[in-house]
């Protein structure tokens, strides 16, 4: 079966810590996103990545940090620079077309505070 | 920057009646997107829009692009209980490599 896998579903980060969100893909899709989610606030982009080895910052790029050595996987790091880090975070991927694909969505990861 | 603007926010109705939410964006759309984010779920593509004045259906759900390609709706006609959860459009800019999300119109139908 084909899709997206974030690990864990549930976070738990005390104050101070950098913690890492797992995002693996198998559709051999080359464009791989992190998007941010609050209550009211819709989706808002993080990072992104159209190849290996390249990201872009997105809107809200302070205290997180991504890497991206293999086509499959796009690990999201909240560093203790983010003040306000509890949210539902989601890994998305998409055929690489500028916008102009689909974007197929992992389950998610709910992060809250300790 | 880049915004796309989404109204209403919330919307409550009862099973049988229709729903529209409706996204508006101050310059021109390359193309649109429409998501669906069920309670406790992660967002679903629905339909993309490309052209001027576009009208797609899917079965009781029926989604237009403006002409001027700045403003979509998404309608659906005689909502049921699975139709609740939140829906959100995604803009995309010429020249700019990512989606801009609406803020979703959350709906709930009530049976």
């Amino acid at each position: 079966d084909g899709g997206i896998t974030q690990s864990p579903k549930y976070l738990f980060r005390k104050e101070g810590q950098n913690v890492t969100l797992s995002c693996e893909q198998n559709l051999n899709h080359d464009a791989m996103y992190w998007y941010r989610q609050d209550p009211g606030q819709g989706l808002r982009l993080i990072y992104y990545s159209q190849i290996v080895n390249d990201f872009q910052k997105g809107d809200i790029a302070e205290g997180y940090s991504v890497s991206r050595e293999k086509k499959e996987s796009f690990p999201l790091t909240v560093t203790s620079a983010q003040k306000n880090p509890t949210a539902f975070y989601l890994c998305a991927s998409s055929m690489w077309e500028g916008g102009k694909q689909p974007q197929h969505f992992g389950d998610g990861t709910r992060l809250s505070i300790l | 920057g880049q915004q796309v603007m989404q109204i209403p926010q919330y919307q409550h109705v009862q099973e049988g009646e229709d729903f529209t939410t409706y996204c508006n964006s101050s310059t021109t759309l390359s193309n649109i997107q429409w998501y669906k984010q069920r309670p406790g779920g992660h967002p679903v593509f629905l339909i993309q829009l490309v052209k001027s004045g576009e009208v797609k259906k899917q079965k009781r759900l029926t989604f237009q692009f403006g002409e001027a390609k700045k403003n979509s709706s998404l309608h659906i006609t005689a909502t049921q209980t699975t139709d609740v959860g939140t829906y959100f459009c995604a803009g995309a800019y010429s020249g700019s490599e990512k989606l801009v999300f609406g803020k979703g119109t959350k709906l709930t139908v009530n049976p």
